[in-house]
């Protein structure tokens, strides 16, 4: 069963690119890798998925390698807004554990 | 707006009572999700239901029980109430089962057990 590993917090400033990484080294055949943002007392908002190689959408990009034991989480140009916390998940066959958040990255943007 | 609905978005209650939380899912999903968030806590995963049948279970205390309805909304039953369940909960909805399935949050309900 896919576990995931993130860096616990990070830091950045306005107009940076920021790039989270997620250890999934047990991650099976039919596993997406889906992230999602979470501001302070609202519920977490998915912001990308992909399966393989990258995949880009108006939020972010998301690179996985060939090998797809880990994934990063590219924001272009940062503002303050993108404060929050960041999940990575990563589906996994039995249900329960596909549900299962971690404690996920705090980005903390500095102006 | 995410689509789904949840009420109250606070409550107050006290130590040893019961309270129900409620969970209308995005029109057309079929699988609503609970979860519950402690103060500097992650996610935990409490409980699943698709089509008004449990479908994973989470680290759901025994004192804690859900269902969904026919009309597919769900509601989260939480009694004997300790201090420690003070939390946000939040409900989550999706299409189906896939894990690769978007899941949509509601703006959760804060419990605060005095």
């Amino acid at each position: 069963l896919a576990k995931t590993t993130q860096p616990i917090s990070m830091d950045s400033y306005e107009g940076q690119e920021v790039n989270i990484t997620c250890s999934h080294n047990n991650i099976a055949t039919n596993d997406y890798i889906t992230w999602y943002q979470q501001f302070p007392s609202q519920g977490p908002r998915f912001i990308i998925q992909g399966y393989k190689t990258k995949v880009t959408n108006e939020v972010a990009s998301l690179f996985i390698p060939a090998d797809r034991k880990s994934s990063t989480l590219s924001l272009p140009r940062v503002s303050l807004s993108d404060t929050a916390v960041y999940y990575c998940l990563v589906g996994a066959r039995t249900g329960r554990r596909a549900l299962t958040f971690g404690s996920g990255t705090r980005l903390q943007v500095q102006p | 707006d995410s689509g789904v609905t949840q009420t109250p978005k606070h409550l107050i209650t006290a130590t040893g009572q019961r309270v129900t939380l409620r969970c209308s899912p995005r029109s057309g999903d079929l699988s609503v999700y609970w979860y519950q968030q402690s103060l500097d806590q992650g996610l935990q995963f409490l409980i699943q239901y698709y089509n008004g049948e449990e479908r994973a279970k989470g680290n759901i205390l025994e004192r804690f029980s859900a269902q969904q309805f026919p009309d597919l909304h769900s509601e989260l039953n939480l009694s004997s109430l300790e201090l420690g369940d003070s939390a946000l909960y939040f409900c989550a909805s999706s299409v189906g089962t896939a894990t690769n399935e978007k899941l949509f949050f509601g703006s959760g309900t804060q419990l605060s057990v005095l």
